[in-house]
């Protein structure tokens, strides 16, 4: 089983500030990486997926990069709303299984 | 728009059953895989099953295996998880989600999720 490892665990930062958020698998996972945004009480949201491809709807400041083991989750300033936590996740081959990183929580500092 | 509404969550005894629902409109259900994601209060989300479009083929994380059973009604335009054998473990808020499009690799719609509470 592939595992994702999410770092840092807690990042704090200021509004305006960028975030750099990183992704590492246990093994490669090609381009299927995706990063999700989730917020108290909500069902989580597709930011990234493929690696670098904004969903519908995400807003110019997210981007995503990366390939193999080694994704980067960036923004590039941060707005009063983007404080939550971010998660990203992967698709195994054959047969489709998901997992999911332990997540990184965006605190205001 | 596309809408996905769970149902089906609870308090249940260890041991027990449970069968969530998720009713799916705003998209032509019958071409996308699904999905079950359940996220446990306070921790992080945790992928728990998977259908392909027509319910012939499916995938289940290592945790449900045998006790838990997706499937699918093209005609409803629903999903259903039927969870067998039930530990406190298991106590979760449970998503439903859609894939987006081939290699289906990530979930691009989410419902707001049904808690299930395991406990005696």
């Amino acid at each position: 089983e592939i595992v994702l490892t999410q770092s840092p665990a807690t990042l704090s930062l200021s509004p305006g500030e960028r975030a750099t958020l990183s992704c590492r698998a246990s093994q490669s996972v090609s381009s299927y990486l995706a990063w999700y945004q989730q917020k108290p009480g909500q069902a989580p949201r597709l930011l990234i997926y493929d690696a670098s491809n904004r969903a519908t709807g995400i807003p110019a400041r997210f981007s995503g990069s990366g390939s193999g083991t080694d994704f980067t989750l960036t923004i590039s300033s941060l707005e009063p709303e983007d404080f939550a936590v971010y998660y990203c996740q992967q698709r195994s081959n054959w047969p489709p299984t998901y997992t999911f990183g332990q997540g990184t929580k965006l605190e205001i500092k | 728009e596309v809408q996905l509404v769970e149902s089906g969550g609870g308090l249940v005894q260890p041991g027990g059953s449970l069968r969530l629902s998720c009713a799916a409109s705003g998209f032509t259900f019958s071409s996308y895989w699904m999905h079950w994601v359940r996220q446990a209060p306070g921790k992080g989300l945790v992928w728990v099953s998977r259908i392909n479009s027509d319910g012939s083929s499916t995938s289940y994380a290592d945790s449900v295996k045998g006790r838990f059973t997706i499937s699918r009604d093209n005609a409803k335009n629903t999903l259903y998880l039927q969870m067998n054998s039930l530990r406190a473990e298991d106590t979760a808020v449970y998503y439903c989600a859609r894939s987006g499009v081939v290699p289906a690799a990530s979930f691009d719609y989410w419902g707001q999720g049904t808690l299930v509470t395991v406990s005696s």
